[in-house]
């Protein structure tokens, strides 16, 4: 069974930075792309960031600015994003995403982690 | 960026009843990739539909998708307890990959 185990949420101060965590189980990591998606309160969907299945190439929605930065361990199974200059905006539940494939692109979302909240807030 | 455009915004309905949701494409879905995903309150998308016609695995076969190009639809032939939530569209075929708005289906 695959499953997906998020960590890493937490309120955060305008400015601040936070590392997200996605333990990864019941398939083959290191074979399959990942991304992040994340959801504002009551809202919808926005695909934030992806990344290879070696790792070796990355995409962040441009919205981003340089501020976050994905990043994986196959060796552990673990998805990373870490998020700095954190603004009220970046406020969502960041979902960790398995995709379909091995690249990022062309690819559906076949299963979804419950998710972890990030709230920028002062 | 595609823009998808989901309607109806809510859509009421009884148990047993037809459900038919629309997502429309600003511009063409490369290969027909659009997916469909279905999410409940607290809780993360599921995966229903792939490749605009094709059910992920576990789907009951009362979910079905269709269309090409900018036109998609999904129906849910009879409506059981447990199908009133949110849908969403999702276009993978063109980055920034995007999702529709979404569309509530709720209990008449």
């Amino acid at each position: 069974e695959v499953q997906l185990v998020e960590s890493g949420g937490n309120l955060v101060q305008p400015g601040g930075s936070l590392r997200l965590s996605c333990s990864a189980s019941g398939f083959t990591f290191r074979t399959y792309a990942m991304h992040w998606v994340r959801q504002a309160p009551g809202r919808g969907l926005e695909c934030v960031s992806a990344i290879s299945s070696s790792g070796h190439t990355t995409y962040y929605t441009d919205s981003l600015k340089g501020r976050f930065t994905i990043s994986r361990d196959n060796s552990n199974n673990t998805l990373y994003l870490q998020m700095s200059s954190l603004r009220p905006e970046d406020t969502a539940v960041y979902y960790c995403v398995k995709a379909s494939g091995s690249w990022y692109d062309g690819v559906y979302f076949d299963y979804w982690g419950q998710g972890t909240l990030v709230t920028v807030s002062s | 960026e595609i823009v998808l455009t989901q309607s109806p915004g809510t859509l009421s309905l009884s148990p047993g009843e037809r459900a038919t949701l629309s997502c429309r494409a600003s511009q063409s879905v490369s290969s027909s990739y659009l997916a469909w995903y279905q999410q409940k309150p607290g809780q993360a998308p599921r995966l229903l539909i792939y490749g605009a016609s094709s059910r992920a695995t576990g789907i009951p076969d009362r979910f079905s998708g269709s269309g090409s190009g900018t036109d998609f639809t999904l129906t849910i032939s009879r409506l059981e307890p447990e199908d009133f939530a949110v849908y969403y569209c999702h276009q993978y075929g063109r980055s920034p990959w995007t999702f529709g708005q979404g569309t509530k289906v709720e209990i008449k």
